[in-house]
């Protein structure tokens, strides 16, 4: 079974601030997922790697696949990225629920 | 092109009730799986169809049903309600790079149930 861990569980920040969120995960995967959720609940998938690294704006994530291990970074935090960040997993396929297994979730504030 | 829709957003309904949710994704893609959110047990997956067929289940009981129809459009459907089954249940949208197991998900706004 796939676990995926989370840290940390909370973060608050300084606007401006350089923010990283550390995901690692148990088994092989194909793809690991960055979403934000925002209140009220809508997810938006922010990047899908399965190696290497993904640049979107201020937005970088990194993935060892050799580590087991994953990172969001976020350059010069703004508010309103204040939001609910989750790691979530692909696992390879096998058998069993092939389905998304995620993380907790790390709650990130900025305060201005 | 237009998101993946769910429909409701919020619905209360009572113990024993039962309870349709739907979801449309997004065009051309023929994959749709459903996840419950709770605060205790964060993000779960419930299960995933293709092509009308169910193709994966996550481990929830019996009462959590759901069926895809030939234009891709999903429902989920949980019968005898009880007051743990509040949730915010998310519909994702997915498509897999052909020979790769590579599979992007697009999520929708999710339907809150509240069970009173």
């Amino acid at each position: 079974k796939n676990e995926v861990e989370q840290s940390p569980q909370n973060l608050t920040a300084q606007e401006g601030e350089f923010i990283t969120i550390n995901c690692s995960y148990s088994v092989g995967i194909s793809a690991l997922h960055w979403l934000q959720q925002h209140p009220g609940g809508g997810i938006v998938s922010l990047f899908m790697l399965s190696s290497g690294k993904k640049k979107h704006g201020r937005l970088i994530a990194t993935i060892n696949i050799q580590e087991k291990h994953s990172s969001l970074h976020i350059t010069a935090s703004h508010p309103r990225d204040s939001a609910v960040y989750i790691c979530a997993a692909t696992p390879l396929s096998g058998g069993g629920a092939d389905g998304l297994t995620f993380g907790k979730g790390t709650h990130l504030i900025i305060q201005p | 092109k237009a998101g993946v829709t769910q429909t409701p957003r919020y619905l209360i309904k009572t113990r024993g009730q039962q309870v349709t949710l739907s979801c449309s994704p997004i065009s051309g893609h023929r994959s749709v799986s459903w996840y419950q959110q709770t605060p205790g047990q964060g993000l779960q997956f419930l299960f995933e169809y293709f092509s009308e067929t169910q193709r994966n289940k996550g481990n929830f009981p019996g009462r959590f049903s759901g069926r895809q129809f030939s234009n891709s459009r999903s429902e989920m459907n949980v019968s005898t309600l009880e007051l743990g089954d509040s949730a915010l249940y998310l519909c994702a949208s997915t498509k897999t790079k052909v020979g790769t197991a590579y599979t992007e998900a697009f999520f929708g706004q999710g339907t809150r149930l509240t069970v009173v």
